[in-house]
C-alpha cells in the first residue's frame, strides 16, 4: 500500500532564506505528484503538478523535482517571505490504487520577518 | 467562476443525527472527490465520482453515502453521526483525467458530540 511521508513536520526559517521541503513515497508506480499549500482553516491550493514522465516543474519562486526511482520529491522555495507561511502537502496518484490520491501529512512552514 | 464551493462551513451534530454536506463546482469537471482531514494526518478519500450517475468507494467510506445526479453537484450524506466522524471535509474536482490537477473547496468543519 502506498504511503507518503513528509519531513520535517514543522520548519521555521528567517525571511529571505532558500528552503527545501521533502516528500517521500513508498511505491514508484505513480501517475503524478502534486504539491499543495494549505492556509489555516482553508482548503488546499494547487502549487505544482509533476507528471510521472517529468523531472521538475517551476512556478515563480517555487521549483518541484521528482525522482521516481528513489521515491522522492522536493519543493524548493527561493527567497522565502512571511506570506509563504502555511502547511505544504504533497500527494501522489498511485497506479495501483484506482482513483485514490495518497496524501502526506504536510510540513508546517513559518517564515519569520 | 466560483470553482468548488462547499456548504455549510461549520456544523455541530449530536450523535445519531444525519446531515448532508453540499459540494458544487462550476468548471464542468467530471471527476469529483470527497476527503476527510484529521489533525496531523493527510487527507483520506471517502468517495469519488467519475461522472453523473457513477460513484465509487474510496479508502474510508463507512458511515457515508454519496450521489451524483448532475455534473455540478456531489453531496455527501452522513447517516447516524458518530464522534469518529468529527473532521474537516473537503470536496475536490480534477480538470481532466489526463492531467489530473486537483481543485479543492474551502472545507466543512464538522463536530459530532
Amino acid at each position: 500500500k502506498q504511503e507518503v511521508t513528509q519531513i520535517p513536520a514543522a520548519l521555521s526559517v528567517p525571511e529571505g532564506e532558500n528552503l527545501v521541503l521533502n516528500c517521500s513515497f513508498t511505491d514508484s508506480a505513480i501517475y503524478n505528484l502534486q504539491w499543495f499549500r494549505q492556509d489555516p482553516g482553508k482548503g488546499l491550493t494547487s502549487l505544482l503538478l509533476i507528471q510521472s514522465s517529468q523531472r521538475e516543474q517551476t512556478s515563480g519562486r517555487l521549483n518541484a523535482s521528482l525522482d521516481k526511482s528513489s521515491g522522492r520529491s522536493t519543493l524548493y522555495i527561493a527567497a522565502s517571505q512571511p506570506g509563504d507561511s502555511a502547511t505544504y502537502l504533497c500527494a501522489v496518484r498511485d497506479r495501483n490504487y484506482g482513483q485514490n490520491f495518497v496524501f502526506g501529512p504536510g510540513t508546517r512552514l513559518s517564515v519569520l520577518p | 467562476n466560483a470553482g468548488v464551493t462547499q456548504t455549510p462551513k461549520f456544523r455541530i451534530l449530536k450523535i445519531g443525527q444525519s446531515m448532508t454536506l453540499q459540494c458544487t463546482q462550476d468548471m464542468n469537471h467530471n471527476y469529483m472527490y470527497w476527503y476527510r482531514q484529521d489533525p496531523g494526518m493527510g487527507l483520506k478519500l471517502i468517495y469519488y465520482s467519475v461522472g453523473a450517475g457513477i460513484t465509487d468507494k474510496g479508502e474510508v467510506p463507512n458511515g457515508y453515502n454519496v450521489s451524483r445526479s448532475t455534473t455540478e453537484d456531489f453531496p455527501l450524506r452522513l447517516e447516524l453521526a458518530a464522534p469518529s466522524q468529527t473532521s474537516v471535509y473537503f470536496c475536490a474536482s480534477i480538470d481532466s483525467p489526463v492531467r489530473e490537477e486537483q481543485f479543492f473547496g474551502p472545507g466543512t468543519r464538522l463536530t459530532v458530540l
